[in-house]
């Protein structure tokens, strides 16, 4: 089955805080793994891709396929950080979402 | 720079009505997805359609139909609304997956059935 879990709903953190947020995937193939998201009152769009291993906006996510987890990480959260965050696996010619993770990150 | 546009942007209905929701890209892309987005399940595909002429299901896709017009559009119909189907719908476009996989994404479609 091809599935993507993550498992918390909202993670809250002060600023300066590391954050982690957790994507676990099950695929019986390569898996091709991306992070999207979703600023308040903007369009839902592409946070980073595993196949370019880049950082943006300081967000790094590596995969781990022994674990199958592809976990979205920052050394020091800020306050425009907060969005709701999405972690994606695709299997073919489309795009199979999580449930989904709300970042809060206070001042 | 619309990229992909979406209507209506809000709609209510009743229970049994029927209705369309438009979704137009200018990016040239091949791909064009529905997804609808409820909380705590996060956004489940409805239909894709792959390049013109294709169309498939996705993870929930009773009670739609969709309609792959053009390269441009792609359109999602209810034909009798359900209360279950209040969701905020967004379409999306990418290019094929021999290429980033990138998804680009409307602004969204939110449905109340009463």
């Amino acid at each position: 089955a091809q599935r993507v879990t993550q498992p918390e709903k909202l993670l809250s953190v002060f600023k300066g805080a590391p954050v982690e947020l957790k994507c676990n995937y099950s695929y019986s193939g390569s898996p091709e793994l991306f992070w999207y998201v979703q600023y308040s009152r903007q369009r839902l769009q592409l946070l980073l891709r595993h196949i370019s291993r880049e950082s943006i906006k300081g967000f790094t996510a590596d995969l781990n396929k022994g674990e199958t987890s592809f976990h979205l990480k920052k050394p020091f959260a800020q306050e425009e950080d907060s969005a709701m965050y999405y972690c994606a696996l695709r299997p073919g010619d489309k795009l199979i979402f999580g449930t989904g993770t709300r970042l809060q990150v206070f001042p | 720079n619309a990229g992909v546009t979406q209507t209506p942007k809000f709609q209510v209905l009743k229970t049994g009505q029927s209705m369309t929701l438009q979704c137009a890209q200018d990016m040239n892309h091949n791909s064009m997805y529905w997804y609808r987005q409820d909380p705590g399940m996060g956004l489940r595909l409805i239909y894709y359609s792959a390049s013109e002429g294709t169309t498939d299901k996705g993870e929930v896709p009773n009670g739609y139909n969709v309609s792959r017009l053009n390269k441009r559009e792609f359109s999602l119909r209810l034909e009798s609304a359900a209360p279950s189907q209040t969701s905020v719908y967004f379409c999306a476009s990418s290019e094929t997956r021999a290429n980033t996989g990138e998804l680009f994404f409307g602004e969204g479609s939110r449905l109340t059935v009463l």
